[in-house]
């Protein structure tokens, strides 16, 4: 089954900011990573984090809570080149798997 | 190359035929990961390959498929007697080494079976 869980979909308002979040199974997990695919694109890596906290790279920052089994993709000065798909994905047991992804649909 | 290459880009065959894709990683990359995306859905893990150990193959759909990789590099994923089902995206991505979650990936292959 899929064990990790992300939302469908999300819309959000261009200059605003998003939470994308993500549950994942703890057995073999070893961290959590995110990654964007624009319509037609390959899948490119934004960030990682293997340990509980706060990751922050430009606009983009990424969250870990293993003692929740939880992490997001948070979004900040949204514009429009940001409409992507965006997946979470786990280290687990030396291997990355991912989740279904999330469309994020962004208004003017 | 500076990253990692599929070919074809593209690939049209009618259903029963074998079917061969290529991926050549990142120089240097000792991980090679194959995933499969239907279109607007996720990215299903098929197999992926660390140096010169053996294969994890645990996600390849049936024994239809099938993936080698040669010399720690190139990497061919076979589809035997291939099915519309089988019609995706097929991605191949590398990483630098060991569980790193670092992948880089290529433009993938469109797989059209009619």
């Amino acid at each position: 089954g899929q064990s990790l869980e992300q939302p469908s979909e999300v819309t959000a308002v261009e200059g605003a900011i998003v939470q994308i979040n993500c549950t994942y199974q703890t057995s073999g997990f070893y961290g959590l990573s995110w990654y964007q695919q624009h319509d037609g694109g390959a899948p490119t890596f934004l960030s990682y984090n293997g340990l509980d906290g706060l990751e922050e790279t430009g606009r983009f920052s990424s969250f870990l809570s293993r003692s929740d089994s939880y992490g997001y993709l948070l979004l900040q000065e949204l514009q429009m080149k940001d409409s992507a798909s965006y997946f979470c994905a786990e280290n687990r047991d030396d291997k990355i798997i991912f989740g279904k992804g999330t469309r994020l649909h962004i208004l003017p | 190359g500076a990253g990692v290459s599929q070919s074809p880009s593209n690939k049209v065959t009618e259903k029963g035929k074998d079917v061969e894709l290529r991926c050549d990683p990142i120089s240097g990359h000792t991980a090679l990961y194959w995933y499969r995306q239907s279109l607007g859905q996720g990215l299903e893990f098929l197999i992926y390959f660390q140096g010169n150990s053996a294969p994890d193959k645990s996600g390849l759909p049936s024994d239809r498929f099938s993936a080698e990789r040669t010399g720690g590099s190139v990497s061919t994923l076979t589809i035997q007697r291939t099915q519309q089902e089988d019609s995706a995206v097929y991605l191949c991505a590398s990483s630098r080494d060991r569980g790193n979650e670092k992948l880089f990936f290529g433009s993938g292959t469109q797989l059209s079976v009619l």
